[in-house]
């Protein structure tokens, strides 16, 4: 079945501008997550979407940073103002569920990834 | 906080060599471990995973044994192939309660025939 889809594959924006990041979770996973991999490291949690429930964003960055989810759907990652560190892969993944019911882990399924330039 | 260390890369190998990429961790309470593969072109994939101490995850010829003595998750294959090649995540998940990953900064697996 179809994977976890994500667009633009590629972005080269200019500092200062707005840009807007999509994924597409695999139909019917409850929790979605966005990261990022800035050159050379690890990947860096960025915000949780679980249902209904109010999402987790403690990893945003900057108040620049926002993202959206409707309802178990689509998921777009606003970034307002560029600025040449948001260079980077940004990834989602979604998962069937957060993994916090009877203590099971759920795997989380990634996308291909956003590459972010920023000039 | 939680932190996972692996080994720099890249790292080339010939066709049938050993191969080890060192993982170790740092983390609060009772951590799950994964190792997570990204094949060029691809979305990161879930390798192998352990949930608790002496557990040992394994898929493809690929093995890593949970060590909470040393805190480590090494990640071993015994003769990789040029198909291996790829970019491994060493990856933590914090204990119960927890649902975000904190991966490593990955190795990049070069097999050459």
């Amino acid at each position: 079945g179809a994977g976890v889809s994500q667009s633009p594959s590629n972005k080269v924006t200019e500092k200062g501008k707005d840009v807007e990041l999509r994924c597409d979770p695999i139909s019917g996973h409850t929790a979605l997550y966005w990261y990022r991999q800035r050159l050379g490291q690890g990947l860096e949690f960025l915000i949780y979407f679980q249902g209904n429930s109010a999402p987790d964003k403690s990893g945003l960055p900057s108040d620049r940073f926002s993202a959206e989810r409707t309802g178990e759907s689509v998921s777009t990652l606003t970034i307002q103002r560029t600025q040449q560190e948001d260079s980077a892969v940004y990834l989602c993944a979604s998962s069937p569920s957060s993994g916090l019911a009877g203590g099971s882990y759920n795997e989380q399924f990634f996308g291909p990834g956003t590459r972010l330039t920023v000039l | 906080g939680d932190s996972v260390t692996q080994m720099e890369g890249p790292v080339t190998l010939s066709e049938e060599a050993f191969l080890t990429i060192n993982c170790t961790y740092t983390a609060t309470g009772y951590p799950s471990l994964f190792w997570y593969v990204q094949y060029p072109g691809e979305g990161l994939q879930l390798l192998l995973k352990a949930t608790k101490a002496d557990d040992k995850g394994s898929n493809k010829g690929f093995e890593a044994t949970y060590r909470k003595e040393t805190t480590s998750f090494h990640l071993e294959k015994g003769s990789v192939q040029v198909s291996d090649s790829a970019v491994y995540f060493c990856a933590l998940r914090a204990g119960a309660g927890s649902y975000q990953l904190t991966f490593g900064k990955g190795t990049k697996l070069s097999v050459i025939p």
